[in-house]
């Protein structure tokens, strides 16, 4: 069973430019979320994924968008990006509506800055 | 709007003490309380899913408490031991089985030999 992973481990991107973060799931997961950190906070939920859909949104603008694959690995993107979208990205993958109490897992993180 | 808090922000323990830090959450529409344990440059790892008030968990040297009528839940380390020092955070659902987890800032805790 491999776990959840995440690419690229870093990344520096400039204001204004867009990137996009991949995440693979753990096999046999149908659900994705994805965090976002900024320094000195937990993790935001951003917005989740369950079987290619979006199934939930945080506070966070358009401009943060996401896509699940058949295969249910994910992707955020960013489009427009500002300094203060500088943070470490988590995904986490989770099994539902097999399990009751959502376990999730979660990867290594993307650590992104914006300069 | 859900707030999920802990304390302290850090902690530094000898090496054998044993600890505690807590976690504090709105007690309305209470469903689930997660805890982790986060490694500097490791994935988050699910220590603990708590649902029930009263409930007591244990992982070892690690065991964690919960109280949904007063919104608090400790976790306590025994003999703390430096492969224990990460921060610890926990996080409730926004919502009735939902996995939208709202997180505190986490306890960063080290453990000195």
């Amino acid at each position: 069973e491999t776990g959840v992973t995440q690419s690229p481990t870093h990344l520096i991107k400039t204001r204004g430019q867009q990137v996009t973060l991949r995440c693979s799931s753990q096999s046999g997961h149908n659900t994705v979320s994805w965090y976002q950190q900024a320094l000195g906070q937990g993790p935001q939920f951003i917005f989740q994924y369950y079987r290619e859909e979006e199934n939930g949104r945080g506070n966070f603008p358009p401009r943060f968008s996401g896509l699940q694959f058949p295969n249910y690995s994910s992707e955020l993107n960013v489009n427009a990006l500002e300094l203060d979208d500088s943070a470490l990205y988590l995904c986490a993958s989770s099994l539902r509506p097999l399990a009751l109490i959502y376990e999730q897992y979660f990867g290594p993180g993307t650590r992104l800055t914006v300069t | 709007i859900l707030n999920v808090e802990q304390s302290p922000q850090s902690l530094h323990v000898q090496e054998g003490d044993s600890t505690n830090f807590t976690c504090s959450f709105p007690s309305s529409n209470f469903y689930a309380l997660h805890w982790y344990r986060w490694e500097t440059a490791k994935s988050p790892e699910a220590l603990f899913v708590m649902t029930l008030n009263g409930d007591e968990k244990k992982k070892g040297r690690i065991s964690a408490t919960l109280n949904t009528k007063e919104g608090y839940s400790y976790l306590y380390i025994k003999g703390s031991q430096p492969e224990d020092s990460a921060t610890y955070l926990c996080a409730r659902p926004t919502q009735g089985g939902s996995e939208k987890l709202v997180f505190g800032k986490g306890t960063k805790l080290t453990v000195n030999p």
